[in-house]
């Protein structure tokens, strides 16, 4: 079944200690891309990944890392995470030119 | 950058009635503006895209109409079920890779 795989799907954890956000998709798409969801302000692009090895800042990026040493892994990292991090985030990849397929979503809870 | 404003945010139709959504876009290069509902708990997924050589577009109940001029596009949804309760995202892009989301619209059909 094709799909985009988030991990974990909740996390609470405190301010400055390090994380790391799983995403695999398996439908072989050079894109990803993560997004978080605020209320009233929708959703927020943190990165993309163009293919391997190329990554490059969306509207927000701010306290956030990635990387994309293979095509099927896009992992989100927070360095030293701060309550304003505290989000819903969501994982997504597509083909050039098709809809975007989004993972089921990582609620984040930054005390 | 790309500012998607989208209303409104609430929106409670009685059952049967028609619901209408709205969205307006500030970059006039953009060429392509897909829909999304998100139910409760769950993620996004895309119901209807319509690309900038397209005035109009319809998928079943639902339908999409383009104003290029006065950059805007609507969502219409006809004869509402309680199953399209939920919040519906418009999005706008000109890059295939960057793509800018409203704030959302929270739907409510009444039985």
């Amino acid at each position: 079944e094709a799909q985009v795989t988030q991990n974990p799907r909740y996390l609470i954890t405190v301010t400055g200690k390090k994380l790391t956000v799983t995403c695999s998709q398996n439908m072989n798409h050079e894109y990803m891309s993560w997004y978080r969801q605020d209320p009233g302000l929708g959703l927020r692009q943190i990165y993309y990944s163009m293919n391997v090895e190329v990554t490059d800042k969306g509207d927000v990026p701010e306290g956030y890392k990635v990387s994309r040493k293979e095509k099927r892994n896009f992992p989100l990292i927070l360095e030293s995470p701060s309550p304003n991090q505290t989000s819903l985030y969501f994982c997504a990849s597509k083909e050039q030119g098709k809809k975007l397929f989004f993972g089921s979503g990582t609620q984040l809870s930054v005390l | 950058g790309e500012n998607v404003e989208q209303h409104p945010s609430t929106l409670s139709v009685q059952e049967g009635d028609s619901a209408v959504i709205k969205c307006t876009y500030s970059d006039s290069a953009s060429n392509y503006f897909p829909w999304y509902k998100q139910e409760l708990g769950k993620r996004p997924q895309l119901i209807i895209d319509i690309r900038s050589n397209v005035g109009e577009k319809k998928d079943q109940r639902i339908a999409v109409t383009l104003n290029k001029t006065a950059k805007h596009f609507s969502l219409h949804i006809t004869e509402t079920q309680p199953e399209d309760s939920a919040v519906y995202f418009c999005a706008a892009s000109r890059w295939d890779y960057k793509l800018s989301f409203g704030a959302g619209t929270t739907v409510t059909v009444r039985a």
